[in-house]
């Protein structure tokens, strides 16, 4: 099956400082990726939508100067936390939708990266 | 707007019974995929079954199948023998057709599979 993967897994990091986690499509080629964001107990947030050498989109109230995404090829998209805050602790997770992905086929699902920001 | 509600915060249910999650959802949309995801404790999303707004027939997979009333906008998912490790959050979630095909999740159900 499809396998997405996301580094790292875990990550804390001094408030101030920038962290950049990957997502990365290992064996299809994905022409959009999608970054959520999960508190603790609470469902998944769709932050942004990311298409391979564009702009992202990204969705009403999440801040584009803190949370840059970049889509850089068919593989591979990066979302980096800006000057982090400990209101940014929280656990970001990755999808891809495989080109010519029909209507029926999930978005696969990196494993999540955990940040702390202290 | 598409809005996806999961009413029941959590579960409770005794090894091998049947259990109904419960799942409504709102789309102006005629076209649209309706997916169940199985969260364990680790994070990651499993993806179980899913149904298409044109689908006569109800999905299944395995132990899983969903009980689709469009008319009631309700998509439920029945897990037959319910196991110890099918303890999780459960995510309903919507997916447009047209567009960037976004999926917009449920608040989740925590499904807690006692022996």
């Amino acid at each position: 099956g499809a396998v997405v993967s996301q580094h790292p897994s875990w990550v804390i990091c001094k408030s101030g400082t920038s962290v950049k986690i990957e997502c990365r499509s290992l064996d299809f080629q994905a022409t959009t990726m999608f970054w959520y964001r999960q508190f603790p107990k609470q469902s998944l947030m769709l932050m942004a939508t990311s298409n391979e050498g564009s702009k992202a989109t990204y969705e009403q109230g999440v801040e584009k100067d803190k949370f840059l995404i970049n889509h850089a090829s068919l593989t591979l998209s990066t979302l980096t936390v800006t000057s982090a805050h400990p209101e940014d602790s929280s656990f970001y997770i990755c999808s891809a939708s495989p080109l010519l992905a029909g209507v029926q086929e999930t978005q696969y699902f990196g494993p999540g990266t955990r940040l702390l920001v202290l | 707007a598409q809005k996806i509600t999961q009413t029941q915060p959590g579960m409770f249910v005794q090894e091998k019974e049947a259990v109904t999650l419960d799942c409504t959802y709102d789309t102006s949309d005629q076209s649209y995929g309706l997916f169940w995801y199985k969260q364990p404790s680790s994070g990651e999303m499993i993806f179980l079954i899913y149904q298409g707004s044109y689908d006569e027939q109800n999905a299944t997979e395995g132990r899983y199948s969903l009980n689709f009333q469009k008319a009631r906008k309700s998509a439920n998912l029945v897990i037959s023998a319910s196991q110890l490790g099918d303890s999780a959050m459960y995510f309903c979630a919507m997916r447009e057709i047209q567009g960037a095909q976004k999926l917009v999740f449920g608040q989740g159900t925590r499904l807690t599979i006692n022996p």
